[in-house]
């Protein structure tokens, strides 16, 4: 059974860097594509990028270029750092695996989400 | 970026009654060399993560109750409950994945009424 397990700082002070780690097990992170995802309290779904084992990385340009997403094949992880964070990053955060090798496809696993608040 | 937008924001259904909600993207999400309208659906449930329920527009996810359907190509689709269930409260939205930036409607609230 795939399992993605979100982990990382609940609070993150103003202009900061929110690092997060999704830990897969179940399967190799080397076989998808993987997706960060965030939903602010009561809110819709915001997609902030993706990474592939190809090396193939691309994120939203609403976030510009304060996203960085990255493999650890050695430890099964995929991870995101956001850089000068502001209240406006206050959401959950998803990790999500896309179903197939590509992109181009939809997310078919999902972590439980961690909440992350930006607050000083 | 393609803009999606579901219709209505909520709605309310009685047990064992149809359910149906709309997804209009703002631009074509059918892809032609592949065939394939590359639209999701995914139920949400208070304090879970999204649950993929169709993709490709018409394709159920393993383990989805027929009961859940998609239907619809190019710009406008639709996820129909037919025959209302309990648990099927719920927020639904719908996914386009043809372009980057990855976009989801707004999502719609369905009741038990």
């Amino acid at each position: 059974q795939v399992q993605l397990q979100e982990s990382g700082p609940g609070l993150v002070k103003p202009s900061e860097t929110l690092s997060l780690t999704c830990t897969v097990s179940g399967a190799s992170i080397s076989s998808k594509c993987w997706s960060w995802i965030r939903q602010p309290p009561g809110k819709g779904l915001e997609w902030i990028g993706y990474v592939c084992y190809s090396g193939n990385t691309n994120s939203n340009p609403s976030l510009k270029s304060r996203v960085t997403i990255s493999l650890d094949t050695s430890k099964n992880q995929v991870s995101l750092k956001l850089t000068s964070v502001t209240a406006a990053d206050t959401a959950f955060y998803y990790c999500a695996r896309h179903a197939d090798a590509s992109f181009w496809s939809p997310f078919d696993y999902w972590g439980q989400g961690t909440l992350v608040t930006v607050s000083s | 970026d393609i803009v999606m937008t579901q219709s209505p924001d909520s709605l309310a259904v009685s047990l064992g009654e149809r359910a149906t909600i709309n997804c209009k993207s703002s631009q074509s999400v059918f892809y032609s060399p592949n065939n394939k309208n590359h639209l999701g659906w995914y139920q949400q449930k208070p304090g879970q993560p999204p649950k993929l329920l169709i993709y490709w527009a018409s394709t159920r996810e393993s383990g989805v109750p027929d009961r859940f359907s998609g239907s619809g190509s190019g710009t406008d689709f639709t996820l129909t409950i037919s025959s209302l269930q309990a648990e099927d409260a719920a927020v639904y939205f719908c996914q386009q994945y043809l372009s980057t930036p990855h976009t989801f409607g707004q999502g719609t609230k369905l009741e038990i009424k």
